[in-house]
């Protein structure tokens, strides 16, 4: 089946630093990818869609200059989190949909962020 | 906006109970309704999805939901739970159209017992 791959799966970096998360489609291409965010018990809450070749869109409160997408193909789409604090320490997700409204998403395994 | 409201956050049933896990949503046009769930250490996986059709959807595992239509719900329910259900359960509603954006609820964490 349709795979979502994510890395790195954790990461740990100072204040300050800046932290590339991947989010890879293994076997499908997918136009939309999805970025998500989870507090600790709390909902998975939308960061922005990433568009293949044009500019991704973020949901509002979700500053664009701090956490950059690139979709640059069908496969592969980046957060990164820039001059990283330690509030951004959380579990961001990707998910990506196959071609076609009604497919359902797939999900990356996420990969949990710590600033110290 | 669109929204989802799971009631219940923290669900402990023992093996062989019933579970129904409640979700209504708020959203002003047609949906794509789905509940995922979350294994400890694992991705996201779709348990089951509402397009159109038969508002009672049967899923992987045993589970299935009801669209009610008329009171925003899509309730999941398994008639006996085992172990291996042990999980975090979300729900989510979309719109049908082809960039809609997938909301989901704040999850329950189900706790089932021997």
């Amino acid at each position: 089946g349709a795979v979502v791959s994510q890395h790195p799966s954790w990461v740990i970096c100072k204040s300050g630093t800046s932290v590339k998360i991947e989010c890879r489609s293994l076997d499908f291409q997918a136009t939309t990818m999805f970025w998500y965010r989870q507090f600790p018990k709390q909902s998975l809450m939308l960061m922005a869609t990433s568009n293949e070749g044009s500019k991704a869109t973020y949901e509002q409160g979700v500053e664009k200059d701090k956490f950059l997408i690139n979709h640059a193909s069908l496969t592969l789409s980046t957060l990164t989190v820039t001059s990283a604090h330690p509030e951004d320490s959380s579990f961001y997700i990707c998910s990506a949909r196959d071609q076609g409204a009604d497919s359902p998403l797939h999900f990356g395994n996420g990969t949990r962020l710590t600033v110290t | 906006a669109q929204s989802v409201s799971q009631h219940n956050h923290h669900v402990i049933l023992s093996e062989a109970a019933s579970l129904e896990l409640g979700c209504n949503y708020s959203y002003g046009g047609t949906v794509n309704l789905f509940w995922y769930v979350q294994y400890p250490g694992q991705h996201l996986q779709l348990l089951l999805k509402y397009f159109s059709g038969d508002p009672l959807v049967k899923g992987i595992k045993g589970f299935e939901a009801e669209f009610i239509k008329s009171k925003f719900s899509f309730n999941l329910r398994k008639p006996s739970v085992q172990w291996s259900d042990t999980a975090e359960y979300f729900c989510a509603v979309r719109g049908t159209g082809t960039a809609s954006k997938l909301t989901f609820g704040t999850g329950t964490r189900l706790q089932v017992t021997l």
